[in-house]
Protein backbone atom coordinates (compact mmCIF):
# COMPACT_ATOMS: atom_id res chain seq x y z
CA UNK A 1 0.00 0.00 0.00
CA UNK A 2 1.05 3.69 -0.39
CA UNK A 3 2.83 6.11 2.30
CA UNK A 4 1.47 9.17 3.28
CA UNK A 5 2.90 11.47 5.74
CA UNK A 6 1.61 14.49 7.28
CA UNK A 7 2.85 17.19 9.60
CA UNK A 8 2.67 17.90 12.38
CA UNK A 9 0.96 15.04 13.96
CA UNK A 10 -0.74 17.74 16.70
CA UNK A 11 -0.32 21.17 17.66
CA UNK A 12 -2.12 23.06 19.93
CA UNK A 13 -2.95 26.58 18.42
CA UNK A 14 -4.11 29.96 19.77
CA UNK A 15 -7.58 31.68 18.49
CA UNK A 16 -7.01 33.90 15.22
CA UNK A 17 -4.05 32.33 14.12
CA UNK A 18 -3.14 29.92 11.37
CA UNK A 19 -1.62 26.40 10.62
CA UNK A 20 -0.27 24.94 7.79
CA UNK A 21 -0.06 20.65 7.61
CA UNK A 22 1.80 19.49 5.26
CA UNK A 23 0.93 15.84 3.36
CA UNK A 24 3.53 14.00 1.30
CA UNK A 25 2.85 10.99 -0.70
CA UNK A 26 5.26 8.57 -1.67
CA UNK A 27 4.63 7.54 -5.15
CA UNK A 28 2.62 9.32 -8.20
CA UNK A 29 -1.80 9.91 -7.24
CA UNK A 30 -4.32 10.50 -9.22
CA UNK A 31 -6.10 12.54 -6.61
CA UNK A 32 -5.07 14.05 -3.18
CA UNK A 33 -7.99 15.24 -0.80
CA UNK A 34 -8.07 16.66 2.26
CA UNK A 35 -10.38 15.61 5.21
CA UNK A 36 -11.68 16.55 8.38
CA UNK A 37 -12.76 14.09 11.25
CA UNK A 38 -14.60 15.42 14.28
CA UNK A 39 -14.15 13.00 17.47
CA UNK A 40 -16.56 10.36 16.97
CA UNK A 41 -17.58 11.19 13.39
CA UNK A 42 -17.14 9.91 9.99
CA UNK A 43 -14.88 11.80 7.43
CA UNK A 44 -16.23 15.07 5.77
CA UNK A 45 -14.61 15.93 2.63
CA UNK A 46 -13.32 19.21 2.61
CA UNK A 47 -11.50 19.64 -0.93
CA UNK A 48 -9.86 17.95 -3.81
CA UNK A 49 -6.36 19.40 -3.98
CA UNK A 50 -5.63 19.92 -7.76
CA UNK A 51 -1.91 19.97 -8.88
CA UNK A 52 -1.03 23.38 -10.32
CA UNK A 53 -4.79 24.96 -9.26
CA UNK A 54 -7.06 26.05 -7.23
CA UNK A 55 -8.59 23.10 -5.34
CA UNK A 56 -12.18 21.93 -5.62
CA UNK A 57 -14.04 22.76 -2.18
CA UNK A 58 -17.55 21.21 -1.06
CA UNK A 59 -19.85 23.09 0.12
CA UNK A 60 -19.50 24.86 3.60
CA UNK A 61 -16.00 25.47 3.02
CA UNK A 62 -14.14 28.06 1.57
CA UNK A 63 -10.49 28.73 0.23
CA UNK A 64 -10.17 31.99 2.40
CA UNK A 65 -10.28 29.45 5.74
CA UNK A 66 -8.67 26.57 4.42
CA UNK A 67 -6.46 27.52 1.29
CA UNK A 68 -5.00 24.65 -0.40
CA UNK A 69 -1.64 24.01 -2.69
CA UNK A 70 -0.52 21.32 -4.48
CA UNK A 71 1.97 22.20 -6.28
CA UNK A 72 3.11 18.71 -7.81
CA UNK A 73 2.27 15.50 -8.00
CA UNK A 74 3.04 13.95 -4.65
CA UNK A 75 3.14 16.87 -2.23
CA UNK A 76 0.33 19.05 -0.68
CA UNK A 77 -0.52 21.45 2.28
CA UNK A 78 -3.28 22.80 3.87
CA UNK A 79 -3.72 25.58 5.62
CA UNK A 80 -6.56 26.60 8.40
CA UNK A 81 -7.06 30.13 9.21
CA UNK A 82 -8.18 32.39 11.29
CA UNK A 83 -8.59 29.58 13.30
CA UNK A 84 -11.74 29.29 16.36
CA UNK A 85 -12.23 26.71 18.87
CA UNK A 86 -14.92 25.12 15.93
CA UNK A 87 -11.53 23.67 13.89
CA UNK A 88 -10.28 21.77 16.58
CA UNK A 89 -10.44 18.41 14.74
CA UNK A 90 -8.47 16.16 12.98
CA UNK A 91 -7.45 16.46 9.55
CA UNK A 92 -6.28 14.17 7.17
CA UNK A 93 -4.61 13.85 3.83
CA UNK A 94 -5.30 11.15 1.34
CA UNK A 95 -4.62 10.10 -1.47
CA UNK A 96 -6.00 7.71 -4.50
CA UNK A 97 -4.49 5.55 -7.02
CA UNK A 98 -6.51 4.10 -9.40
CA UNK A 99 -9.88 2.88 -7.70
CA UNK A 100 -7.80 2.34 -4.27
CA UNK A 101 -7.63 6.03 -1.43
CA UNK A 102 -4.89 5.69 1.67
CA UNK A 103 -4.98 8.33 4.23
CA UNK A 104 -2.32 9.74 6.16
CA UNK A 105 -2.01 9.59 9.56
CA UNK A 106 -3.88 12.59 10.58
CA UNK A 107 -3.01 15.69 12.25
CA UNK A 108 -4.79 16.53 15.86
CA UNK A 109 -5.78 19.95 15.96
CA UNK A 110 -6.77 21.86 18.90
CA UNK A 111 -7.39 25.64 19.20
CA UNK A 112 -7.44 27.14 22.38
CA UNK B 1 -24.32 13.76 -4.69
CA UNK B 2 -24.23 9.82 -2.70
CA UNK B 3 -26.50 9.48 -0.14
CA UNK B 4 -25.08 6.86 2.09
CA UNK B 5 -26.42 5.50 4.97
CA UNK B 6 -25.03 2.76 7.53
CA UNK B 7 -26.89 0.10 9.83
CA UNK B 8 -26.52 -0.48 12.77
CA UNK B 9 -24.18 2.74 14.18
CA UNK B 10 -22.98 0.48 16.81
CA UNK B 11 -22.64 -3.30 16.98
CA UNK B 12 -21.87 -5.57 20.21
CA UNK B 13 -21.10 -9.18 19.72
CA UNK B 14 -19.06 -11.88 21.39
CA UNK B 15 -15.61 -13.04 20.02
CA UNK B 16 -16.37 -15.75 17.69
CA UNK B 17 -19.57 -14.47 16.72
CA UNK B 18 -20.75 -13.23 13.00
CA UNK B 19 -20.86 -9.37 12.44
CA UNK B 20 -23.09 -7.62 9.39
CA UNK B 21 -22.83 -4.16 8.37
CA UNK B 22 -24.94 -2.84 5.67
CA UNK B 23 -24.19 -0.20 3.79
CA UNK B 24 -27.47 2.02 1.42
CA UNK B 25 -26.28 4.29 -1.13
CA UNK B 26 -28.71 6.80 -3.77
CA UNK B 27 -26.28 6.89 -6.85
CA UNK B 28 -26.97 4.30 -8.90
CA UNK B 29 -24.06 5.04 -11.06
CA UNK B 30 -22.20 4.06 -8.36
CA UNK B 31 -19.33 1.35 -9.16
CA UNK B 32 -16.74 0.90 -6.75
CA UNK B 33 -17.69 -0.45 -2.82
CA UNK B 34 -15.03 0.20 -0.34
CA UNK B 35 -14.86 -0.63 3.38
CA UNK B 36 -12.37 1.38 5.57
CA UNK B 37 -11.34 -0.15 8.89
CA UNK B 38 -10.49 2.66 11.50
CA UNK B 39 -9.45 1.90 14.92
CA UNK B 40 -8.96 4.18 17.72
CA UNK B 41 -6.58 7.09 16.92
CA UNK B 42 -5.60 5.61 14.03
CA UNK B 43 -5.84 6.30 10.07
CA UNK B 44 -9.01 4.22 7.98
CA UNK B 45 -7.36 1.39 6.28
CA UNK B 46 -9.13 -0.15 3.33
CA UNK B 47 -9.82 -3.87 4.59
CA UNK B 48 -11.97 -5.22 1.59
CA UNK B 49 -13.71 -3.38 -1.84
CA UNK B 50 -16.04 -4.84 -4.59
CA UNK B 51 -16.80 -3.79 -8.22
CA UNK B 52 -20.07 -3.70 -9.50
CA UNK B 53 -19.33 -6.45 -11.98
CA UNK B 54 -18.92 -9.39 -9.24
CA UNK B 55 -21.58 -10.07 -6.38
CA UNK B 56 -19.24 -10.79 -3.54
CA UNK B 57 -15.82 -11.30 -2.69
CA UNK B 58 -14.11 -13.11 0.51
CA UNK B 59 -10.80 -12.68 2.03
CA UNK B 60 -10.05 -14.51 5.11
CA UNK B 61 -12.68 -13.67 7.96
CA UNK B 62 -14.21 -10.69 5.86
CA UNK B 63 -16.44 -10.45 3.31
CA UNK B 64 -18.72 -8.28 1.07
CA UNK B 65 -21.65 -8.30 -0.82
CA UNK B 66 -23.24 -6.72 -3.22
CA UNK B 67 -26.81 -5.72 -4.11
CA UNK B 68 -26.75 -3.35 -7.26
CA UNK B 69 -30.41 -3.44 -7.78
CA UNK B 70 -31.73 -2.54 -4.18
CA UNK B 71 -28.41 -0.55 -4.17
CA UNK B 72 -27.12 -1.56 -1.20
CA UNK B 73 -24.07 -3.73 0.29
CA UNK B 74 -22.74 -5.86 3.31
CA UNK B 75 -19.46 -6.38 5.23
CA UNK B 76 -19.57 -9.44 6.72
CA UNK B 77 -16.93 -11.08 9.77
CA UNK B 78 -17.22 -13.75 10.82
CA UNK B 79 -15.34 -15.68 13.73
CA UNK B 80 -14.97 -12.43 15.49
CA UNK B 81 -11.72 -11.34 17.36
CA UNK B 82 -10.87 -8.29 19.85
CA UNK B 83 -8.57 -6.94 17.22
CA UNK B 84 -11.93 -6.11 14.66
CA UNK B 85 -13.51 -3.93 17.51
CA UNK B 86 -12.81 -0.78 15.13
CA UNK B 87 -15.05 1.82 13.43
CA UNK B 88 -15.93 0.91 9.99
CA UNK B 89 -17.08 3.21 7.29
CA UNK B 90 -18.43 2.21 3.72
CA UNK B 91 -17.91 4.81 0.76
CA UNK B 92 -19.50 3.77 -2.22
CA UNK B 93 -18.01 5.75 -5.57
CA UNK B 94 -18.16 5.71 -9.46
CA UNK B 95 -14.51 4.96 -9.46
CA UNK B 96 -11.68 6.56 -10.45
CA UNK B 97 -12.19 10.02 -11.10
CA UNK B 98 -14.47 10.38 -8.10
CA UNK B 99 -14.18 11.39 -4.35
CA UNK B 100 -15.34 8.96 -1.68
CA UNK B 101 -18.47 10.02 0.33
CA UNK B 102 -18.20 8.21 3.69
CA UNK B 103 -21.50 6.46 5.54
CA UNK B 104 -21.75 7.57 8.96
CA UNK B 105 -19.98 4.53 10.48
CA UNK B 106 -20.46 1.29 13.00
CA UNK B 107 -18.84 1.06 16.24
CA UNK B 108 -18.34 -2.64 16.38
CA UNK B 109 -17.36 -3.85 19.35
CA UNK B 110 -15.64 -7.46 20.50
CA UNK B 111 -16.39 -8.67 23.92
CA UNK B 112 -14.82 -11.68 25.16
Amino acid sequence: SAVISQKPSRDICQRGTSLTIQCQVDSQVTMMFWYRQQPGQSLTLIATANQGSEATYESGFVIDKFPISRPNLTFSTLTVSNMSPEDSSIYLCSGRWTDTQYFGPGTRLTVL
Amino acid sequence: GENVEQHPSTLSVQEGDSAVIKCTYSDSASNYFPWYKQELGKRPQLIIDIRSNVGEKKDQRIAVTLNKTAKHFSLHITETQPEDSAVYFCAPNTGTASKLTFGTGTRLQVTL
